[in-house]
């Protein structure tokens, strides 16, 4: 019954790593988002998909690279890990594209810890 | 550029007492508002929101007016609880040059708020 799920939960990783973060919701939302927060809890968007379409790039490295293989998955694969990208990674969805009034479902955040 | 700006945290208050998170923006035009609460260990949900001027928002005895005079969205709540303790994050969405916005939120920096008994 989770409207957003994420995997893994935790992920403790060597600097130089490449690894992915997994996101699905079953909510028939046709808009999905990567958020990144900080230690401070510092929450900035980093990625917005539409329909498998890449809508917002927020200046991310293109070490960070999303892939949405179906309008129910948004990806995130991150190569050659630094430690700078220790953080909690959240996944969102939304279903009123364009729209300001939109809510926005969250996922329970992958805790990235780079080593 | 927009911007979001929260009162500094961290905020303890006994059971009971009287919840005040200030919350100030930046925008270039009419955003909507949106306070989303962040429980310990879990994703951020959608706390309550308002889309245009002297809108007021409400939900589980919370309350924020939006007011454009002085581009406010304080939050309030007459009497706190234990379980209210979380991280309370201000946010604004608003209308790009394209006349869509795609739902980009831009948020505070988070206000983290502990009720003791």
């Amino acid at each position: 019954d989770t409207a957003v799920s994420q995997t893994p939960k935790y992920l403790v990783t060597q600097m130089g790593n490449d690894k992915s973060i997994k996101c699905e919701q079953n909510l028939g939302h046709d808009t999905m988002y990567w958020y990144k927060q900080d230690s401070k809890k510092f929450l900035k968007i980093m990625f917005s998909y539409n329909n498998k379409e890449l809508i917002i790039n927020e200046t991310v490295p293109n070490r960070f690279s999303p892939k949405s293989p179906d309008k129910a998955h948004l990806n995130l694969h991150i190569n050659s890990l630094e430690l700078g990208d220790s953080a909690v990674y959240f996944c969102a969805s939304s279903q009123e594209f364009g729209s300001l009034s939109g809510t926005q479902y969250f996922g329970p955040g992958t805790r990235l810890l780079v080593l | 550029g927009n911007s979001v700006t929260q009162m500094e945290g961290p905020v303890t208050l006994s059971e009971e007492a009287f919840l005040t998170i200030n919350c100030t923006y930046t925008a270039t035009g009419y955003p909507s508002l949106f306070w989303y609460v962040q429980y310990p260990g879990e994703g951020l949900q959608l706390l309550l929101k308002a889309t245009k001027a002297d809108d007021k928002g409400s939900n589980k005895g919370f309350e924020a007016t939006y007011r454009k005079e002085t581009t406010s969205f304080h939050l309030e709540k007459g009497s706190v609880q234990v379980s209210d303790s979380a991280v309370y994050f201000c946010a604004l969405s608003l209308l790009n040059a394209g006349g869509t916005s795609y739902g980009k939120l831009t948020f505070g920096q988070g206000t983290i708020l502990t009720v003791h008994p």
